[in-house]
């Protein structure tokens, strides 16, 4: 079975400064790893994903995860956050050779303040 | 090119009745995916086809809910005699033929059961 926790549920800061949200993810099989966002009254956006090869990954809107296997996490930063990535942030895993199905951790809220 | 549309956007109904929501996948996508999001938590994966093909359900998906895609274009999830516990977002996702481990959301569908 797989689980994500993300254990901040709401992270507050001032814009332009730098952010990171956490991720860590338990799997007995190898996993893909993704970052989705969701705006009010919004389905998710995908913001990047790691599937494999260089454990750096680079997404939309600025933002970049860096994958860890020995830690099993997969962090999500970005330098200098604008107001408007005020949202929900969501990781997910979706176990190789399977439905491809998403499991999602319960997401960390992003709020920037002028 | 048109995105995951879903129908209706919002729902209320009393507890005991029947409703039916809607979704229309990216066209060509093969695979589309139900999950529910209850608020405050990630989305949770509900059932998945490929093509017409049920292949994989959650153990969440109780007798109550029903899921259909009959000609492998849009489907329709069903849940019979709703209870307030339903009451959550219901969002469908879909994923082109090769590319299974990029999945596209719609809007989801807001359902109130009072």
């Amino acid at each position: 079975a797989q689980s994500v926790t993300q254990l901040d549920s709401q992270v507050p800061v001032f814009e332009e400064a730098p952010v990171e949200l956490r991720c860590n993810y338990s799997s007995s099989v190898s996993v893909y790893l993704f970052w989705y966002v969701q705006y009010p009254n919004q389905g998710l956006q995908l913001l990047l994903k790691y599937l494999s090869g260089s454990t750096l990954v680079k997404g939309i809107n600025g933002f970049e995860a860096e994958f860890n296997k020995s830690q099993t996490s997969f962090h999500l930063r970005k330098p200098s956050v604008h107001i408007s990535d005020t949202a929900e942030y969501f990781c997910a895993v979706s176990p190789l050779r399977s439905s491809y199905k998403l499991i999602f951790g319960s997401g960390t809220r992003l709020l920037v303040r002028p | 090119d048109t995105g995951v549309s879903q129908d209706p956007r919002h729902k209320i109904t009393k507890r005991g009745q029947n409703v039916t929501f809607r979704c229309d996948p990216i066209s060509e996508h093969n695979r589309l995916y139900w999950y529910r999001q209850t608020l405050g938590q990630g989305p949770e994966f509900l059932t998945y086809f490929q093509n017409e093909a049920q292949l994989e359900k959650s153990r969440l998906l109780s007798d109550r809910f029903s899921a259909e895609r009959p000609k492998g274009s849009f489907s329709t999830l069903e849940i019979q005699r709703t209870e307030q516990g339903d009451s959550a977002m219901y969002l469908c996702a879909s994923s082109a033929p090769g590319q299974r481990n990029e999945q596209y959301f719609g809007p989801g569908t807001r359902l109130t059961v009072t």
